[in-house]
């Protein structure tokens, strides 16, 4: 099965802050690999598809890159509403993995 | 507007079964594939199980398979998850989602919580 590893498993950052998460495959999945955004209590969001697809009412400070084995989540300048955990998720085969997540905290 | 409401989880049992179901409501339920995804207390998120449009396809994860059956009623726009021979570490919530395209899941519905406890 593909293992998907996020990195920082946290960060701490301040309001108007760029913001990079990394998110690494076990092998080569093409553009495959999704975003979420997930706040404590809530079910997790739908940030970016298809490596770099903004999702319809997501902000444009998010983006997306990568393609292969390695993938950058980018949130150009930190809002007070992005402080969450992200989660990288690829499908393969008719399964799903997801990254362990990257929590994003304020400084 | 989509929605994806969950209802039956509880407290259960070592060994005993449960059934969700998840609701759907504001978009073309029998052409969308839907998933169950879950997510242990304090934990990341474990994806459970597929089903396509029709039914005529399932896939399990390694940990559910054999325990776990996906199913759906497109007369009645429902999702099901059957779960047996329940595990303490089966204890999460359960979410419902659909999927948009390849894999990607663009709604989820609110989460039942499952807890397996003696």
């Amino acid at each position: 099965a593909i293992q998907l590893t996020q990195s920082p498993s946290s960060l701490s950052a301040s309001v108007g802050d760029r913001v990079t998460i990394t998110c690494r495959a076990s092998q080569g999945i093409s553009s495959a690999l999704v975003w979420y955004q997930q706040k404590p209590g809530k079910a997790p969001k739908l940030l970016i598809y298809d490596a770099s697809s903004l999702q319809s009412g997501v902000p444009s400070r998010f983006s997306g890159s990568g393609s292969g084995t390695n993938f950058t989540l980018t949130i150009s300048s930190l809002q007070p509403e992005d402080f969450a955990t992200y989660y990288c998720q690829q499908f393969n085969s008719y399964h799903i993995t997801f990254g362990q997540g990257t929590r994003l905290e304020i400084k | 507007q989509v929605q994806l409401v969950e209802s039956g989880g509880g407290v259960v049992q070592p060994g005993r079964s449960l059934r969700l179901s998840c609701a759907a409501s504001g978009f073309a339920f029998s052409i969308s594939a839907m998933h169950w995804v879950r997510q242990a207390p304090g934990k990341g998120l474990e994806w459970v199980a597929v089903i396509s449009s029709d039914g005529d396809y399932k896939y399990y994860a390694d940990s559910v398979k054999g325990r776990f059956t996906i199913s759906r009623d497109n007369s009645k726009h429902t999702l099901y998850l059957q779960m047996s021979s329940l595990r303490p570490e089966d204890t999460a919530m359960y979410y419902c989602a659909k999927e948009r395209g390849a894999g990607d899941l663009d709604y989820w519905g609110q989460g039942t919580l499952v807890t397996v406890s003696s």
